[in-house]
């Protein structure tokens, strides 16, 4: 299956700063990829469908200007959390749609104090 | 829309016995569903893949089972190691990529 990256695994914020989390396929040409967030103890939630070269879908409820997703190559997406706050702390993973199943990265685990 | 629920929440058990976990869906038309595994902290290994003409798949230890028809599939672990303790979370897809996730299981294997 695809490798797939992220970076960084582990990043803290102030509060109204602008984090980035890059979500790097390594062996794979990625057309469309995942990003989803998960709350401690929770399971995923899908938050956007990110395809190479046009705007990402964003799931309902999630603000697309908060939460700006850029996938300029096959091989790296971007998340961008904007004017972070508390509560967009969580563990973000993204994941890389193969064939017939999807490669998951390691997870970012944002803190935004 | 579709729900995804994993029963139990938790499970212990001594190393060595055999387990079920079970994960129900609530629509039958799904493309495949994919059985995962994450331990703290970490992102997610996938285990087992099941297309949605296939009724079973077993990797080593694993055999994981589908019934499209009752909207189920289990994850049967055999003879249990400390080191399978994790959270275990099904996924189904509806053939657009979008995975919906159930709620998890967290496993404690005790030794």
């Amino acid at each position: 299956g695809a490798v797939v990256s992220q970076h960084p695994s582990r990043v803290i914020c102030k509060s109204g700063t602008s984090v980035k989390i890059e979500c790097r396929s390594l062996d794979f040409q990625a057309t469309t990829m995942f990003w989803y967030r998960q709350f401690p103890k929770k399971s995923l939630m899908l938050m956007a469908t990110s395809n190479e070269g046009s705007k990402a879908t964003y799931e309902q409820g999630v603000e697309k200007d908060k939460f700006l997703i850029n996938h300029a190559s096959l091989t790296l997406s971007t998340l961008t959390v904007t004017s972070a706050h508390p509560e967009d702390s969580s563990f973000y993973i993204c994941s890389v749609a193969g064939t017939y199943e999807q490669y998951f990265g390691p997870g970012t685990r944002l803190t935004v104090t | 829309k579709q729900e995804v629920t994993q029963i139990p929440a938790a499970l212990s058990v001594p190393e060595g016995e055999n387990l079920v976990l079970n994960c129900s869906f609530t629509d039958s038309a799904i493309y495949n569903l994919q059985w995962f595994r994450q331990d703290p902290g970490k992102g997610l290994t996938s285990l087992l893949l099941i297309q949605s003409s296939q009724r079973e798949q077993t990797s080593g230890r694993l055999n994981a089972s589908l019934d499209k028809s009752s909207g189920r599939s289990t994850l049967y672990i055999a003879a249990s190691q400390p080191g399978d303790s994790a959270t275990y979370l099904c996924a189904v897809s509806f053939g657009n990529e979008k995975l919906t996730f159930g709620t998890g299981t967290r496993l404690t294997i005790i030794p």
